[in-house]
């Protein structure tokens, strides 16, 4: 059974760093790039970035709203990607989740199957 | 990397048939065949529903297909059921290693 479980929300203030970790089993996490998508309150979803596999040399790429401020990070020996989020605003609150891409090259690379339950992360004085 | 536009809400009665638009910009829906489409459950975690424009995985109904034409992505629904109401996302690469989303539309079953 696939699972992927997000941890490590909570509440921060402004200006502050939280690490967000991804927890995953049930696929061949090492082989699959995984991606970050959140969802304010209300809101609708917005793709934050992605990590490729090691075969891809765990190239990254971030959304405009957060490069420079966010690093997507990988441990394949723990199944376990990462989104260390710094310098927060008010407006980086929102839900996080975790998603794959089925696989990490050709048009499996481009939609995600399965998500997280996601983590809450509160930016606020 | 604007947000596709999408109706903020659609509705049908059960049995009926609702499509939902999705329109972005040739440098995303209309530049490449990797649109896909997630349902989410009003607390839940968005779930695949549609990808590469028309393609359902399985255990997706087959009342749930796609189509594109140009910059606008469609999802139609039909023999609307009550459990189909939630809300409705289209996604699209859009080049240069990103991706972007609707703004959700909102399906209410009558």
């Amino acid at each position: 059974e696939v699972q992927v479980v997000e941890s490590g929300g909570g509440l921060v203030q402004p200006g502050g760093s939280l690490k967000l970790s991804c927890a995953a089993s049930g696929f061949t996490f090492s082989g699959s790039a995984m991606h970050w998508v959140r969802q304010a309150s209300g809101k609708g979803l917005e793709w934050v970035g992605r990590i490729r596999s090691k075969a891809n040399n765990y190239a990254t790429a971030y959304a405009a709203s957060v490069k420079g401020r966010f690093t997507i990070s990988r441990d394949d020996s723990k199944n376990t990607a990462y989104l260390q989020m710094n310098s927060l605003k008010t407006e980086d609150t929102a839900v996080y989740y975790c998603t794959r891409a089925p696989q990490d090259y050709g048009g499996n690379q481009y939609y995600f199957d399965y998500w997280g339950q996601g983590t809450l992360v509160t930016v606020s004085s | 990397q604007s947000a596709l536009t999408q109706p903020p809400s659609a509705s049908g009665s059960p049995g009926q048939s609702v499509t939902i638009s999705c329109t972005g910009t040739s440098s995303d829906v209309g530049g490449y065949n990797y649109v896909s489409w997630y349902q989410q459950h009003p607390g839940k975690a968005p779930k695949l529903m549609i990808y590469e424009v028309n393609r359902r995985p399985s255990g997706v109904p087959d009342r749930f297909s796609a189509s594109k034409s140009g910059n606008t992505a469609s999802l139609t629904v039909s023999g609307l059921q009550a459990e189909d109401e939630a809300d409705y996302y289209c996604s699209s690469y859009a080049g240069s290693n990103t991706w972007v989303f609707g703004g959700g539309t909102k399906l209410t079953v009558l």
